[in-house]
Parts: structure tokens; sequence; C-alpha cells
């Protein structure tokens, strides 16, 4: 149980251009999901919380602008990278939080892999 | 001084090792704390989830925190090959003003189990 798919799992993308990045949650509705950002050896970064139905909470240091984030169903949420660059190149991951839990509990995604050339 | 500090390793043991992975922290308002595994290019895995101070045992998987000392650790008993990835440790406060959990990771230790 409690797992969570994200699609695509890479992608490569031309510098300018727009990249949509889904986050699924298989088996259970996600009260919250979260995006996280991870650079190579280095932690996750959150970058933005969101629950369904309302608009996304971005961390400090995070273009909303640029990073918008979609939460349409209790099962589904959007990362779309906006004009993207090379160093917007990194590992996006989601997480999901299942409804009826305290929040606490969080299930991660296998990641999407972005390549901004 | 960093929320949470995590050795970043790598850590390299002999297949059936017992192997110790730490972290501390700062922040008193940390109530759960976590351990995930992460292999390589994949997303972190939940292993072990606490609230409590002591320990919590799940297979060759021993979970212990110290609330006083502000300091967690991993035991993994009889170490396998299929062991080695990043081990993140992670921790979570009430956010306020909202009603979501902020979860806080560790760098990560990079484990490596040789056979």
């Amino acid at each position: 149980g409690a797992v969570v798919s994200q699609h695509p799992s890479w992608v490569i993308c031309k510098s300018g251009t727009s990249v949509k990045i889904e986050c699924r949650s298989l088996d259970f509705q996600a009260t919250t999901m979260f995006w996280y950002r991870q650079f190579p050896k280095k932690s996750l970064m959150l970058m933005a919380t969101s629950n369904e139905g309302s608009k996304a909470t971005y961390e400090q240091g995070v273009e909303k602008d640029k990073f918008l984030i979609n939460h349409a169903s209790l099962t589904l949420s959007t990362l779309t990278v906006t004009s993207a660059h090379p160093e917007d190149s990194s590992f996006y991951i989601c997480s999901a939080t299942p409804q009826g839990t305290s929040g606490d509990e969080q299930y991660f995604g296998p990641g999407t892999r972005l390549t901004v050339t | 001084q960093k929320e949470v500090e995590q050795d970043p390793g790598p850590l390299s043991v002999p297949e059936g090792a017992i192997v110790s992975l730490n972290c501390t922290y700062s922040n008193s308002a940390f109530q759960y704390f976590m351990w995930y595994r992460q292999y390589s290019r994949k997303g972190p895995e939940l292993l072990m989830y606490t609230y409590s101070s002591g320990n919590k045992e799940d297979g060759r998987f021993t979970a212990q925190v110290d609330k006083s000392s502000k300091y967690i650790s991993l035991f993994i008993r009889d170490s396998q090959p299929s062991d080695s990835a990043t081990y993140l440790c992670a921790m979570t406060a009430w956010r306020s003003g909202g009603s979501n959990y902020k979860l806080t990771f560790g760098k990560g230790t990079l484990l490596t189990v040789n056979p």
C-alpha cells in the first residue's frame, strides 16, 4: 500500500520550454502532496506544499510563477516548470500524505530527472 | 547551526556487520522522527517512524531516539549488500499557521555493504 507514482521518470527539454511532471497516489487519497528538489549528493529540499483544491504554499526562495503547482484531485498533483533553464536541471520528487493520517507520514514517488539543455 | 546534522559518509562495511547511522538536531519542536532509504536515482522509501524516546525495532532495523540529547540513530544488524543505499534521517514539527507537517531531512549517509 501507499504507492506514489511520477511521470515522466526522465525528461530532457530545451531551454525556454515548459515541462509538466505528474504525481499520483495510486492506492490512497492524499490530503496533501509535497514537491521536493534534490541535487546530486544533497538532501531533499522542500519546494512547496499543496492541498487539494487550494493554492500551493511555497517555501522561501522558490519562485511560484516558475514552478506552477496544481492539485486538482485527491490523487493527482502536477508541477510545471515554466521557461526552464539549465539551472533548473535536477531530480524532482513528490510525496503524499494519506487522508485520515496525522499528516506526518509521507510516501515518496520515484522521482523525475529533468535535464534542460 | 543547521537544524539537522548527518554525517554524509561514505560508510563502507563488510557483509554481516552492524551498521550505526546517526543524526543530531537542534530544534526542540521536532516531534516525529523517520529514517528513509534511498537507492540511486530513486525516491526515498520510509524505513522507520517513531515519535518517542527509546528504541523501536523492525526486523534487522532498530531506530533509537534520545530527545534529551537531540540525537537519533538507526542500527542495521546483519547488513546485506542489498542494504547499500543512502540513508536519510528526517524530522517533523507542526508547522505554525498551517495544517501540514514540514519534513526536515539530513543530508543522507551513503552506505556500501561489501559481499
